[in-house]
């Protein structure tokens, strides 16, 4: 079993849509986690980190549950520039970081 | 953007052949890392740095050595290479690895290609 699993999609959602990805990962001493996005042949780049509380960035948010081992992110109005590919991660420990292999976004006009 | 380059960005090279790869940033942090992306997996770490001459092993170390002889520069060499390491590579940087400043930066990546 991966440490960290997604769906791979892809998500194929009209413009506007609201869409939400799950994320479920095996290490219950996992400490932070993350929400990156990768862009086709691109590198991943942060989008945002996961905090227990749950946490807002514009259109975008991202809640996490500890008892469930189970993050989430949801966009809203999805526009066209957000389709890509977005990496679930966890920090286990020290410095290093475990990816989920990406859910596939498609945002069509 | 982060300061991080990569070198080559693409590379073909046979079976049994040894490669280097260079990653380049100018933006002082002290750990480094080498990723590989391949399709249906996520990235893996292969090796990273924490300091000049510090290294240690990630989850897909095997046929990897990597060196770092100044803060700036993280090599990976492949010593001999394979065609299971055909792949995509990744560099990444941070400042720390706790708080605020644990953002990892990635590089352009390298496509390398093993005939």
């Amino acid at each position: 079993r991966k440490e960290v699993e997604q769906d791979p999609g892809p998500f194929n959602v009209p413009e506007g849509a609201t869409v939400a990805f799950n994320c479920t990962y095996s290490n219950s001493a996992s400490q932070s986690f993350f929400w990156y996005r990768q862009d086709c042949r691109k590198e991943p780049k942060l989008l945002m980190s996961v905090y227990s509380s749950g946490n807002e960035d514009g259109r975008f948010t991202a809640q996490l549950n500890r008892a469930s081992q189970y993050i989430s992110l949801l966009i809203r109005d999805s526009k066209l520039s957000d389709s890509a590919t977005y990496l679930c991660v966890v920090r286990k420990n020290g410095n290093k970081l475990v990816f989920g292999a990406g859910t596939i976004l498609r945002v069509k006009s | 953007d982060a300061g991080i380059t990569q070198s080559p960005r693409h590379k073909v090279t046979e079976t049994g052949t040894p490669v280097t790869l260079r990653c380049h940033q100018t933006e002082n942090h002290r750990y480094m890392y080498w990723y590989r992306q391949d399709p249906g997996h996520g990235l893996r770490l292969i090796h990273y740095s924490y300091g000049v001459k510090d290294t240690d092993k990630g989850e897909v170390s095997d046929g990897y050595s990597v060196s770092r002889s100044k803060t700036e520069d993280f090599l990976l060499t492949l010593e001999s290479a394979t065609s299971s390491q055909t792949s995509v590579y990744f560099c990444a940087i941070s400042e720390s690895v706790a708080g605020e400043n644990n953002e990892q930066f990635f590089g352009p990546g390298t496509r390398l290609t093993v005939l």
